[in-house]
């Protein structure tokens, strides 16, 4: 079946970091890029970041250069997105999305995504 | 930077009813141009991509079109699984969602 399966959910205080991984089953894990995209409490869709796993070439929003890095594990065919200095604004659904290359479809499958609390 | 706009912002039409929801790129994007559906509490997915080509699995009655910086989305019979609200994207280069429409049931 393919497939993403997302971490569960976290709860972290301010300042601090949170890794959500994104386990890939059902197709060649190379074959396609990986997306990170949030959506906070009752707003809309925000990407985060992209990184090809054959390589580990990386892309970020402007807004979340410095603050977050996508690794991957090809081992486990598992891509990571960790998010630092964490704050209140950050609380949001994240969700991972994978995307081939033209003409494929982008992001035609996603993950279930990760509710990520900032509180004190 | 590249700026999604879509109109309206929500929208509320009878079961049978065409649905048009429209989407404006800031400066060209070719057909660069995607449109997702979320359903309360899922995750998006994917309806249209090219502007107009469907994606497979999707029901014929959604339908695409625009080239440039104008696009639409046409629901032919609006059926009450429909209800959720719907995004467009441009996704080539560093992807941009625009910011939405609910789509509801009179």
């Amino acid at each position: 079946q393919v497939q993403l399966v997302q971490s569960g959910a976290e709860v972290k205080n301010p300042g601090a970091s949170v890794r959500v991984s994104c386990k890939a089953s059902g197709y060649t894990f190379t074959d396609y890029y990986f997306h990170w995209v949030r959506q906070a409490p009752g707003q809309g869709l925000e990407w985060m970041a992209w990184m090809n796993p054959a390589n580990g070439v990386t892309d970020y929003a402007q807004k979340f250069r410095g603050r977050v890095a996508m690794t991957r594990d090809t081992s486990i065919n598992t891509a990571y997105m960790e998010l630092s200095g964490l704050r209140s604004d950050d609380t949001a659904v994240y969700y991972c999305a994978r995307d081939g290359n033209r003409p494929t479809p982008p992001f035609d499958l996603w993950g279930q995504g990760t509710l990520v609390t900032v509180s004190s | 930077d590249l700026q999604m706009t879509q109109s309206p912002s929500s929208l509320s039409a009878s079961v049978g009813d065409r649905v048009t929801v429209t989407c404006r790129a800031s400066q060209g994007i070719s057909n660069s141009l995607a449109w997702y559906q979320q359903k309360p509490g899922r995750s998006p997915n994917l309806l249209i991509y090219a502007a107009s080509t469907l994606q497979s699995g999707v029901p014929s009655r959604f339908s695409g079109s625009g080239s440039g910086t104008d696009f639409t989305l046409t629901i032919t019979s609006l059926q009450p699984e429909d209800v959720a609200t719907y995004y467009c994207q441009k996704y080539n280069g560093a992807p941009t969602f625009g910011p939405g429409t609910k789509v509801e049931i009179k």
